[in-house]
């Protein structure tokens, strides 16, 4: 079974520029969360996706948002970047809720750069 | 405050040494307990979760949750280099998970 696949690996962006990021669950997972890793700040909860709804959110700006597609993938959107938005963004994908028994599988990440 | 405090080490223990690596949460809400395990340049990987207080064993790695204390900790018995990682706990209030910063572990041959 394929893992979770997240495009591009990298990017490097400047000030002002937006971003658009990928992620391709796990076939059959319905629900997809995002998450920034930053050395600072740890794994932090952007948003979490549920048959084509967001079901929860972080306490991210409006900058960032997402959306899930009918096939579950899903992608999510960082408009006028900043040089506070690099880092390591996760795309985790579950059959269901993201809670402690329904593992969540991450995938490789996207290391934005914003310069 | 943050939810989830852990322990940024850098941890450097020899290898077959036990490791014992510690959370402190704030949030009487949480209801499962988790350590995940990231590589460098790799997603993170579930290693175990719990959701009551007590000890969880699961080959050489033991969970503990004390919820009175508010205090998660994970032990690596033997550790072995395959071992080196950082170490994240993570917390489920039912709707969304919180993350400490991650312990980074080395364990040399």
């Amino acid at each position: 079974k394929a893992g979770v696949t997240q495009t591009p690996r990298y990017l490097i962006k400047t000030r002002g520029q937006q971003v658009t990021l990928s992620c391709s669950p796990i076939s059959g997972h319905r629900s997809v969360s995002w998450y920034q890793q930053t050395p600072g700040q740890g794994l932090q909860f952007l948003f979490e996706y549920f048959s084509e709804t967001q079901r929860n959110k972080g306490n991210f700006p409006g900058r960032f948002s997402g959306r899930q597609f009918s096939n579950s993938r899903s992608e999510m959107n960082v408009s006028t970047l900043e040089l506070g938005d690099s880092a390591l963004y996760l795309c985790a994908s579950s059959l269901d809720a993201g809670t402690g028994d329904n593992e969540q599988f991450f995938g490789p990440g996207t290391r934005l750069t914003v310069l | 405050q943050k939810e989830v405090e852990q322990d940024p080490g850098p941890l450097s223990v020899p290898e077959g040494a036990i490791v014992s690596l510690n959370c402190t949460y704030s949030n009487s809400a949480f209801q499962y307990f988790m350590w995940y395990r990231q590589y460098s340049r790799k997603g993170p990987e579930l290693l175990m979760y719990t959701y009551s207080s007590g000890n969880k064993e699961d080959g050489r790695f033991t969970a503990q949750v004390d919820k009175s204390s508010k205090y998660i900790s994970l032990f690596i018995r033997d550790s072995q280099p395959s071992d080196s990682a950082t170490y994240l706990c993570a917390m489920d209030t039912g709707n969304q998970f919180y993350f400490g910063t991650g312990t980074s572990l080395t364990v040399i041959p």
